[in-house]
This record gives structure tokens, sequence and C-alpha cells, in this order.
């Protein structure tokens, strides 16, 4: 039973545009929401994260948008570069039930074109 | 220097061994993680470690072990290794609230 959802394997982009990554759950009690980035023969980095307060985060090119009746949230990449290019993991959390445990996504492979 | 290592980082084995992948960190983190990758499936927790005295089953434990050898140190064994085991191994740490993981650099596991 996959908890945390992404359905697209792949997504490939031209430098300079949005990109656009999506991420579906299923289990309306998880509290936290992160985007984890992993290039090849390197661990997942840390790259956003959103309480389920919110409804949207903003890092510089990187902004994450939670719907929570949805069940649903999105990493956007404006403007994207060719350095963005990697394996995008969205992962959730029940942070006071569990501790801080995450359940991931399969994960979605960007890439961006120059 | 990493934060979070991972020893060795390419292993290949041959099915009924036994195997140790090693994890330190000097983050001073007191939780620890350890993740397997497989093609299409994302990263599945295997055990999780709150303190060197606390040690849980994640979601896919069954044919792992490991010790928590002091703060610093995260093992997990596989005892008698077989080749679905063949995966990328992740470790993690973070801090109390667990908000966000630091992750090693992985291990690659082939089982024959």
């Amino acid at each position: 039973d996959q908890q945390v959802k992404q359905n697209s394997p792949s997504l490939s982009v031209q430098e300079g545009r949005i990109s656009i990554l999506n991420c579906d759950y299923t289990n309306s009690m998880f509290d936290y929401f992160l985007w984890y980035k992993k290039y090849p023969a390197e661990g997942p980095t840390f790259l956003i994260s959103i309480s389920s307060i919110k409804d949207k985060n903003e890092d510089g090119r990187f902004t994450v948008f939670l719907n929570k009746s949805a069940k649903h949230l999105s990493l956007h990449i404006v403007p994207s570069q060719p350095g963005d290019s990697a394996v995008y993991f969205c992962a959730a959390s029940l942070i006071y039930n569990q501790g801080g445990k995450l359940i991931f996504g399969q994960g979605t492979e960007l890439s961006v074109k120059p | 220097d990493a934060d979070v290592t991972q020893t060795p980082r390419n292993r290949i084995t041959k099915t009924g061994k036994r195997i140790m992948l090693e994890c330190s960190q000097t983050k001073g983190h007191d939780r620890m993680y350890w993740y397997r990758q497989d093609p299409g499936l994302g990263l599945q927790l295997i055990y999780y470690s709150f303190d060197v005295k606390d040690i849980n089953k994640g979601e896919i434990s069954d044919g792992y072990s490991v010790s928590r050898q002091a703060q610093a140190k995260f093992s997990l064994s596989l005892e008698s290794a077989i080749p679905n085991q063949t995966a990328l191994y992740f470790c993690a740490t973070s801090d109390l609230w667990g908000n966000e993981q630091f992750f090693g650099p992985g291990t690659r596991l082939t089982v024959l």
C-alpha cells in the first residue's frame, strides 16, 4: 500500500522553463512534507519542506504547494537549470505520532535540457 | 569531511553470506535510520533508532538486523544474504524532531 505516490517516473523540461513535480498521498494524518533531490552516486539531500498548516513555502527558485483537500503537493522550479537534473523524492511524515519517520514516494527523474 | 559516512560503498557477495554495512555520523544526532532503494520503489525504511538503547523495525525489516554501537554508529547486517536484497542502502540521521534527515552516500550491494 503506497501511501505516497509520484505517478510520473520522469519529466523533461527546457532550460529556463518551469518544472512541476507532483506527489499524492493517502494518509490525511501526515503533518509534514519534504522534497529531496538525489544525484547519481550520492545520497538524497533535503531541498524544501512544508508543514500541513501552510499551503505554500518558497525558497529561491523552489516553491512547494500543498493542497490538503486533494491530498496533493507539488514542487515548482522556476527557472529550471541543467544542474537541476536529478531524481526528486517527495516524503511525508507523522511527526507527533511516529517521531519523524519519513514515507517516500517512488521518485521522479527530472531532465533539464539546455 | 562528510557528516554521514557509509562503508563499504560497493559490495558484491554471494547468497548465504553474512554482510555488515556500517554508518557513522559526526552531526551529533540521536536518531539514525537505514533505508533501501529499489528502482521504481523509492526509499523504504528498514530499521530506525531514536537513541542508543532504542531500536525499531521499519517497513521491511525481515532478513535484516541492526546494532547501535554508539550515538554515532549504526550498523545494518544481512545474516544470510539473498539475491532480492540487491539494492542501494542508505543511512540517515536526524535531530530530535526528525523534520529533516541527512543521508549518507549509499552502499551498492549486489548479492549473486
